[in-house]
């Protein structure tokens, strides 16, 4: 199975800062990477698939970059609702795996 | 508006088994494969299975294979989780989550339904 290494596994930033996350892969993904948002109790939400096209309704302050094992997320200017946990998963090679998360908290 | 609406999780114990229902609306259920996820108290994301839109085709996650099945009625918008042989690390909330244009992501989530195996 593809193991997908997320860091960090907790960035502390203020609202307005920008967020860049981190998401690396054990094998080529090619650009098969997808990006998810999960609030306390909530489900987690589509936000990025195929490395950098942005799912329905999600604001243009969400951007994915990269290719082949590395790929980023970035928030450009954090907004009080967008402090959660991020998942990464890849759907390059089947089992789909996820990455184990990393949590923006408030600073 | 696309809603997923799960129900039947509960407690149940080691060895037990429980059937987990899905309620899809907003989407032709029919055109859509569908996917079971879930996620251990405190941990991350793990996909379990997924059915295809007219299921014809089910996959699943090693640790789950001949334990669980996964089936779907289209005449009724709802999908399934036949969980059996049910082990403590099976105890986790299970999202049924809708397959977006390429299968393989989830662009729609149920609220999620608690499944905790516990003698």
């Amino acid at each position: 199975d593809i193991v997908l290494t997320q860091s960090p596994a907790t960035l502390s930033l203020s609202p307005g800062e920008r967020a860049t996350l981190s998401c690396r892969a054990s094998q080529s993904v090619s650009r098969y990477l997808a990006w998810y948002q999960q609030k306390p109790g909530q489900a987690p939400g589509l936000l990025i698939f195929d490395a950098s096209n942005r799912a329905t309704g999600i604001p243009a302050r969400f951007s994915g970059s990269g290719s082949g094992t590395d790929f980023t997320l970035t928030i450009s200017s954090l907004e009080p609702e967008d402090f959660a946990i991020y998942y990464c998963q890849q759907r390059s090679n089947w089992p789909p795996t996820f990455g184990g998360g990393t949590k923006v908290e408030i600073k | 508006q696309v809603q997923l609406v799960e129900s039947g999780g509960g407690v149940v114990q080691p060895g037990g088994s429980l059937r987990l229902s899905c309620a899809a609306s907003g989407f032709t259920f029919s055109s859509d494969g569908m996917h079971w996820v879930r996620q251990a108290p405190g941990k991350g994301l793990e996909w379990v299975a997924f059915i295809s839109y007219d299921g014809s085709s089910e996959y699943f996650t090693e640790s789950v294979k001949g334990r669980f099945t996964i089936s779907r009625d289209n005449s009724k918008n709802t999908l399934y989780l036949q969980m059996n042989s049910l082990r403590a690390d099976d105890t986790a909330v299970y999202y049924c989550a809708k397959s977006n244009g390429s299968g393989w992501n989830f662009d729609y989530w149920g609220q999620g339904s608690l499944v905790t195996v516990s003698s």
